[in-house]
Order: structure tokens, then sequence, then C-alpha cells
């Protein structure tokens, strides 16, 4: 069975970073592209950007150009998001979701908090 | 970058009526070399992740009830619920595939009248 399972909930300061993980397990780790993407509160969703599992090369959207930063550890089919110099305006739900070579979202984590306030 | 309109923002449907939800991009996701339509709907109810429901405008998801069915092409699409269930309330947004950045209509808040 597909999972991605994401880390807890964060509080940050504004001018802090955060760092996000997503364990996925139950397919073969390098099948699937992996998403990062956000929802504030009572808000839209919004596509941060996208990591190749093989290859470890990101691509962000230009809004978070030079603020975040995509990775995964292959060893442990884990990936990451970090972003930096956060705002209130960070505060969301921040999802990861895979897509196949050629598709859309088939299967998202549960989503993680984040929080930014003084 | 491709926007992503709804309409209408929210409705509220009788039980066992129908609801039908417009979504427009602001250009073609229609790709030419195999007609196939990059648009997505998913369903999200409160705290929970978005579910996907239809890709290629009308392609089912696995376990998704029928009574779901997506229709459109190019630039105009419609999801439609042919008998609505309490289980349906929800928000519902139709998204493109078709070229980064991947972007989602506002929502479409669906509700019981």
């Amino acid at each position: 069975q597909v999972h991605l399972v994401q880390s807890g909930a964060e509080v940050k300061k504004p001018g802090a970073s955060v760092k996000v993980s997503c364990k996925a397990s139950g397919y073969t780790f390098t099948d699937f592209y992996m998403h990062w993407l956000r929802q504030a509160p009572g808000q839209g969703l919004e596509w941060m950007g996208i990591i190749n599992p093989s290859i470890g090369r990101a691509t962000y959207a230009q809004k978070f150009q030079g603020r975040v930063t995509m990775t995964r550890d292959a060893s442990t089919s884990t990936f990451y998001m970090e972003l930096s110099s956060l705002k209130s305006q960070d505060t969301a739900v921040y999802y990861c979701a895979r897509t196949p070579s050629i598709g859309t979202f088939d299967m998202w984590g549960q989503g993680a908090m984040v929080t930014v306030s003084s | 970058d491709i926007v992503m309109t709804q309409s209408p923002d929210s409705l509220a449907v009788s039980l066992g009526e129908r609801a039908t939800i417009n979504c427009k991009s602001s250009q073609s996701v229609l790709y030419s070399s195999n007609n196939k339509n990059f648009l997505a709907w998913f369903q999200q109810k409160p705290g929970q992740p978005p579910k996907l429901l239809i890709s290629w405008a009308s392609t089912r998801e696995s376990g998704v009830p029928d009574r779901f069915s997506g229709s459109g092409s190019g630039t105009d699409f419609t999801l439609t619920i042919s008998s609505l269930q309490a289980e349906d309330v929800a928000v519902y947004y139709c998204q493109q595939y078709y070229t980064a950045p991947f972007s989602f209509g506002p929502g479409t808040k669906v509700d019981i009248k």
C-alpha cells in the first residue's frame, strides 16, 4: 500500500527556516516525481516545485526561487522541503504529492502545518 | 503561466440532485500529439489532503463512484455529480498539469440544500 507520511506541525518565528519531510513507502522510489504544494488557511492550493528522485534535480516555482530547497535521501526513501526567510504569509499546510512521469497528483501526504508567528 | 478559474464559487444542491461545476483555463491544456487534456479534478474535505477524482479530463480514478463524471476539452471543462450524496460535501478543485507551474482553480464548495 502506498503511503506518504509527513513530519509534524511546526511553529517558527519570522526569518527562520523550516524543513518538512515526506517518507514514501509501498512503491518504487524512483518511479514517481515528488512535488511540494501548500495551502494557506481557508485558501486554495499552490504548487511550489518538483524533484526528480532518480537524479535529485529540483525545479522550483518562480515565486519561491531562492527561498526553497527540495532534496531527497534515496537510502531512506524520504523527501525534504526547506523554506527559509519565513514570513507570516508562509503559514500554511505543506503537502508532498507524487506524480508519474506524465500525469497528475495521485497520492498525497497528510500535510504538515507550519505556523509562522512572532 | 496558466490561470484556472471555476464557477460557481459555491453551490447547494438537494440530495439526489445534480451538481455541475465549471472550470476554464487561460490557454488550452489539450496536448495535440496524443489528443489528451491535461486536466484533473480533486475533492477536498476539511482536514484532509485533496483526493484525485478524475484525470485526463474524463478518466475516473479507481474506486471513485460513477456518479462523478468529467467532460470538456481545450479550455472549458465540467465536473458533474449526477446524484449528490451527503458524503460529497466538499470543495472541488480543477487543476492543469499541461505545464509548470501546475495550477489549480480557486475551488467550488458543494453543500446540501
